[in-house]
């Protein structure tokens, strides 16, 4: 497997434009995970999903922030209007319920896009 | 207010030696406890998990304890090498089997040779 695919890798914009970062989780994962880490404040959770439906957001910092999940391989994140203040690292992870390598409490990383808003 | 917290600085250990890295929680009574790895410019990888019932977990060179009365899990790494030098992150999930993960900030591990 390839594992989580987060695209683009990294991501340079003005101020006020849309960003919107990709995510592809592992074949059969039925939880997805966005997530913004900084220095200040670390590993975040955003909002996540079971089984394409999201089940709790309230780590959306705002309503510039969505996330949707059309189907059980593909997620998108997007800010708009974006603001330097947005500028971190996101990731996005999956987990499998009833996993056997590690049960569904395991979660199973992307290599981030690094998005920086100028 | 709920919290994790993990020694902030850097841990410097020689190669060979036992790195053990800290991880304290308040106000949690989590089922259970992870520890992953993070290297520059990658994403977390998972390492071991270990449950509110158990009071240690090995991996090859890996070790965990947890202490629900101290709130408190130790991550040991024995024969540490310079390949082990990472950053390493603890998280649980405070509220049980809903996997919403909180997460430490992490401890830079430098092994020198």
């Amino acid at each position: 497997d390839a594992g989580v695919i987060q695209s683009p890798r990294h991501e340079v914009t003005e101020m006020g434009q849309e960003v919107t970062l990709r995510c592809k989780p592992i074949s059969g994962h039925d939880y997805l995970f966005w997530y913004r880490q900084t220095m200040m404040r670390g590993l975040e959770l955003l909002i996540y999903f079971n089984n394409n439906v999201p089940i709790d957001d309230s780590g959306m910092p705002e309503d510039r922030f969505s996330a949707k999940m059309p189907n059980a391989s593909f997620s998108t994140l997007k800010i708009q209007p974006s603001e330097p203040r947005d500028s971190a690292v996101y990731f996005c992870a999956s987990s499998a319920q009833g996993s056997l390598a590690g049960g569904p409490e395991t979660q199973y990383f992307g290599p981030g896009t690094r998005l920086l808003v100028l | 207010s709920q919290k994790i917290e993990q020694n902030s600085e850097a841990l410097n250990i020689q190669e060979g030696k036992t790195a053990t890295l800290t991880c304290n929680y308040t106000n949690y009574s989590p089922a259970y406890l992870q520890w992953y790895r993070q290297d520059p410019g990658r994403g977390p990888v998972f390492l071991l998990l270990i449950r509110e019932n158990e009071k240690e977990k090995r991996k090859e060179r890996l070790k965990v304890t947890f202490d629900t009365t101290l709130k408190q899990s130790l991550f040991h790494i024995t024969a540490s090498q310079p390949a082990d030098s990472a950053t390493y992150l603890c998280a649980l999930d405070p509220w049980g089997s809903n996997y919403q993960l909180i997460w430490g900030a992490g401890t830079k591990l430098i092994i020198k040779p």
